[in-house]
């Protein structure tokens, strides 16, 4: 089946310092890619997806670029700010499954020190 | 638009009472999800609705667990009787209909503690 796994947290860093959150997946068929945030006390927020294999989805100075031959999907940051602090959850949806529910790693906390 | 609207946010009950927890999709979405957060299992899918019919419900716990959804507008989680294992975030999540856009709009969750 599909699964997605994700670095241990938490993650911390100091402000305006580079930030990877290794994310790595097994599925079926050709799914996509996506990664989600949650701040404290609320619910998941998209920050970028990825559909096919090279594409690369960036949002609010995220990066994150679909590698096909490694199976990856990590999340970048060249400088990271006190307000970036939150969880991040990497996640596929793989319609070639015919389901159309994502699966979720379980999460990367980031804490981010002024 | 509002995005998905859950209710209540926070909900404290005894062990056996009956629990009911709800979701209003965004408007137009035709999937509805209900998810369950918790530190040990992390998020899981516990069903999925299109078009108001029930999809895949593998994830539902067991017979204790029940979902409606009676109209596009409207769903509905219920627990009972709830037990303290119960207690978790609950997530309401609504997808645009079929097509290349799957991205997934999540309510802000309802924390339920069962004591």
């Amino acid at each position: 089946g599909n699964s997605v796994t994700q670095m241990e947290g938490p993650v911390t860093l100091s402000e305006e310092a580079f930030l990877t959150i290794n994310c790595t997946y097994t599925a079926t068929g050709y799914p996509s890619l996506f990664w989600y945030v949650q701040y404290p006390g609320e619910g998941l927020q998209l920050l970028l997806k990825a559909t096919k294999a090279d594409d690369k989805g960036s949002n609010k100075g995220f990066e994150a670029t679909y590698r096909k031959e490694t199976t990856s999907f990590h999340l970048e940051k060249g400088s990271v700010q006190v307000s970036d602090s939150a969880v991040y959850f990497c996640a596929l949806s793989d319609l070639d499954t015919g389901r159309r529910a994502l699966t979720f790693g379980s999460g990367t906390r980031l804490q981010v020190q002024p | 638009d509002a995005g998905v609207i859950q209710s209540p946010r926070h909900e404290v009950t005894e062990m056996g009472q009956e629990v009911t927890l709800r979701c209003k999709p965004i408007s137009g979405h035709d999937y509805l999800f209900w998810y369950r957060q918790t530190m040990m299992r992390g998020l899981e899918l516990l069903i999925y609705f299109n078009n108001n019919v029930p999809i895949d419900d593998s994830g539902m716990p067991e017979d204790r667990f029940s979902a409606k959804m009676p109209n596009a507008s409207f769903s509905t989680l219920k627990i009972q009787p709830s037990e303290p294992r119960d207690s978790a975030v609950y997530f309401c999540a609504s997808s645009p209909p079929s097509g290349v856009q799957e991205t997934q709009y999540f309510g802000p969750g309802t924390r339920l503690l069962v004591l």
